[in-house]
């Protein structure tokens, strides 16, 4: 059984800090890893993916991969509360099924 | 705008109706999924198309009826739907390329409550 565990939430960050969302993963056979970010009564849309240990950057999006630990985390700089939003880590295993975790809600408060 | 238009976004259906979803995707891509948002539970992957080949979930329930008339294109055929099946039925496509799957890019969604 694929497992993928993330924190429900809500994670409360005031404005302007940085918000740290975490994710493990049971399954070793996980080659790539994507977050997702799913506002309120809409639809998942990709924010980041990453496929080799180490950390990547893009804009105020950092997300980190540790495939010895199956841990992977995405960091917010510089919180907006635009980023308001349900975070969904997705792996993938195999060439095309991504599981996705239940997300980690993220309220940034003014 | 993600280029996947799902119909209709909202459907109220009683457990002896019969009702479809559309989902219609505009990026050129080759690979067209079902899956199911409830509440407090994550994504469930319900059926996958690509290159006309199918594979499925096999804990789908056969009240729930797929049809991919072409790579654009995407049905859910509903019947017999019990109350416990409302939710948010989602439509992603993606690219799949040699041996892997780009990232998939998904419909608005079609909020589905059984009475």
């Amino acid at each position: 059984q694929k497992e993928v565990e993330q924190n429900s939430g809500p994670l409360s960050v005031p404005e302007g800090a940085i918000a740290s969302l975490n994710c493990t993963y049971s399954d070793r056979g996980s080659q790539s890893f994507f977050w997702y970010r799913q506002y309120s009564g809409k639809s998942p849309e990709l924010i980041m993916f990453i496929y080799s240990n180490g950390d990547k950057e893009d804009g105020r999006f950092t997300a980190q991969l540790n495939k010895a630990s199956q841990y992977v985390s995405l960091l917010i700089r510089d919180s907006q509360p635009s980023d308001s939003a349900t975070y969904l880590c997705a792996p993938r295993a195999g060439s095309y099924q991504l599981t996705f975790g239940k997300g980690t809600k993220l309220s940034v408060i003014p | 705008e993600t280029g996947v238009t799902q119909t209709p976004r909202h459907l109220v259906m009683g457990m002896t109706n019969k009702k479809s979803l559309k989902c219609e995707q505009h990026l050129g891509h080759n690979a067209m999924y079902w899956y199911k948002q409830s509440a407090k539970k994550p994504l469930e992957l319900m059926f996958v198309y690509s290159l006309e080949e199918r594979v499925e979930n096999n804990s789908v329930p056969s009240r729930f009826s797929p049809e991919c008339p072409n790579s654009s294109h995407l049905f859910l055929h509903l019947h017999t739907l019990q109350p416990e099946d409302s939710a948010l039925y989602l439509c992603a496509s993606s690219q799949r390329e040699t041996s892997a799957y780009r990232e998939l890019f998904f419909g608005e969604g079609s909020r589905l409550t059984v009475l």
